[in-house]
C-alpha cells in the first residue's frame, strides 16, 4: 500500500534555528517523486521542494533542504534559519512517476516558530 | 502569470443540497486535480481531469462528479450533501506530460454543511 507517515503532529522552533520535519513513505514502485508543501492558516498549499527517487543528490531550495534516505524510505524536510513566517502546516506527499495525477499526502506537521 | 484560481472562497449549504465548485488552472497547465481536506487532515485525492475526461478517481462516492471544459477549467459537483462533506476543497493544476513537476494549488473553497 502507498502511504505517507508524518509522526510529529506539532513542532516548536526558536527563530533563526534549524528544524527537521520527519516523513516516511511506503511504496513498492521504484519510480516516484516526493514533495513538501506548506499550508498557512489561509489554506493555500505552497510547493516547497521536490525529490525524485532516482536523484543522486538531496534537493535544496533556498532555506529548504531534503534529507533523502532511500533505503530507510524517509524524506525529511530541513528548514534552516527559521523565520516567524515559517509558522504553518507542512505536508509531505508522494506521487508515482507513472501516475501523473494522484498525490498521496501525510497527516501534516504544524510548525510554530517562536520569537 | 495567474496562478490557480478557485471560486467561491466560502460556501454554506444544508444537507441534501447540491453544490458546484469552480477552478481555473495556472496558465500553461492542462490537467486539473481535486482534493478534499477535512479539518486537521491531509488532502485526499478525489479525481483528475485531462482532455475533458476523468482520468483517475480516488475513493469517493458517485455523489462527487466533475467536468473539464475546453479551456481546461474544471468544476466539482457534489450532490445530496452530507454533514461529512464539510471540508476545504482544493484544486490543483499541472501539465499532464511533465510528471515530476509539482502540482500548483489554489486557495481552496471552504464548504460548510449545516
Amino acid at each position: 500500500a502507498q502511504k505517507i507517515t508524518q509522526t510529529q503532529p506539532g513542532m516548536f522552533v526558536q527563530e533563526k534555528e534549524a528544524v527537521t520535519l520527519d516523513c516516511t513513505y511506503d511504496t513498492s514502485d521504484p519510480s516516484y517523486g516526493l514533495f513538501w508543501y506548506k499550508q498557512p492558516s489561509s489554506g493555500e498549499m505552497i510547493f516547497l521542494i521536490y525529490q525524485g527517487s532516482y536523484d543522486q543528490q538531496n534537493a535544496t531550495e533556498g532555506r529548504y533542504s531534503l534529507n533523502f534516505q532511500k533505503a530507510r524510505k524517509s524524506a525529511n524536510l530541513v528548514i534552516s534559519a527559521s523565520q516567524l513566517g515559517d509558522s504553518a502546516m507542512y505536508f509531505c506527499a508522494m506521487r508515482h512517476t507513472s501516475n501523473t495525477g494522484k498525490l498521496i499526502f501525510g497527516q501534516g506537521t504544524t510548525l510554530q516558530v517562536k520569537p | 502569470d495567474a496562478g490557480v484560481t478557485q471560486s467561491p472562497t466560502h460556501l454554506i449549504k444544508t444537507r441534501g443540497q447540491q453544490v458546484t465548485l469552480r477552478c481555473s488552472p495556472k496558465s500553461g497547465h492542462d490537467t486539473v486535480s481535486w482534493y478534499q481536506q477535512a479539518l486537521g487532515q491531509g488532502p485526499q485525492f478525489i479525481f483528475q481531469y485531462y482532455e475533458e475526461e476523468e482520468r483517475q478517481r480516488g475513493n469517493f462516492p458517485d455523489r462527487f462528479s466533475g467536468h473539464q471544459f475546453p479551456n481546461y477549467s474544471s468544476e466539482l459537483n457534489v450532490n445530496a450533501l452530507l454533514l461529512g462533506d464539510s471540508a476545504l476543497y482544493l484544486c490543483a493544476s499541472s501539465a499532464y506530460r511533465v510528471p515530476n513537476q509539482p502540482q500548483h494549488f489554489g486557495d481552496g473553497t471552504r464548504l460548510s454543511i449545516l
